[in-house]
């Protein structure tokens, strides 16, 4: 099973700031990575797929990269809709899904 | 309108069975293999069970093996979860998921206790 690994578990960014959202895969998964976005609630929605695609509806602000087991999401200026919990996941093989732990990007 | 509505959730004793349904509407869902996901409370995303778009492929994850299975019927356009022998440990929200995980339903609450 390949193993992801999400860091920071916690970033903490004042509104207007850039965050900066890190994945590693335990062994390379191409550019077969998504990220997604949850809010207290609500279900995840898919932000970025083949690692550096927006998913229709996503603001440019969203920007995905990397390759192989390193990969980043970039948030250009947090809004204050942005606070919440991002996962991403590897779908190297449509069967087996993984995903990581999760970053929570909280207020400063 | 393009969506999946999950259903049969509920409180259920250890060791008990329970069958979860996702219905699809809005897309040609013969079309798509399908996913169930799930989340504990709390806690993060756990992926469960996949199956085929003409249902002729599966997958468990070893969490569930042996105790679930996974099914649909692309006539009712209805994807389905059979979860027996059920543990504390299964306690947790399940979502179905449209293959690329473009399109998630709004989850159903398993909740596993005496």
């Amino acid at each position: 099973e390949i193993v992801m690994t999400q860091s920071p578990a916690t970033l903490s960014v004042s509104p207007g700031e850039r965050a900066t959202l890190s994945c590693r895969a335990s062994q390379s998964v191409s550019s077969n990575l998504a990220w997604y976005q949850q809010k207290p609630g609500q279900a995840p929605r898919l932000l970025i797929y083949g690692a550096s695609t927006r998913a229709t509806g996503i603001p440019a602000r969203f920007s995905g990269s990397g390759s192989g087991t390193e990969f980043t999401l970039t948030i250009s200026s947090l809004q204050s809709e942005d606070f919440a919990v991002y996962y991403c996941q590897q779908y190297n093989n449509w069967l087996g899904w993984t995903f990581g732990q999760g970053t929570k990007v909280e207020i400063k | 309108e393009v969506q999946l509505v999950e259903s049969g959730g509920g409180l259920v004793q250890p060791g008990g069975s329970l069958r979860l349904s996702c219905s699809a509407s809005g897309f040609t869902f013969s079309s798509y293999a399908m996913h169930w996901v799930r989340q504990a409370p709390g806690k993060g995303l756990e992926y469960v069970s996949a199956i085929s778009s003409n249902g002729g492929s599966t997958y468990y994850a070893d969490s569930v093996k042996g105790r679930f299975t996974i099914s649909r019927d692309n006539s009712k356009n209805t994807l389905y979860l059979q979860m027996s022998s059920l543990r504390a440990e299964d306690t947790a929200v399940y979502y179905c998921v449209k293959d690329q995980g473009v399109l998630w339903g709004q989850g159903t609450l398993v909740t596993v206790s005496s």
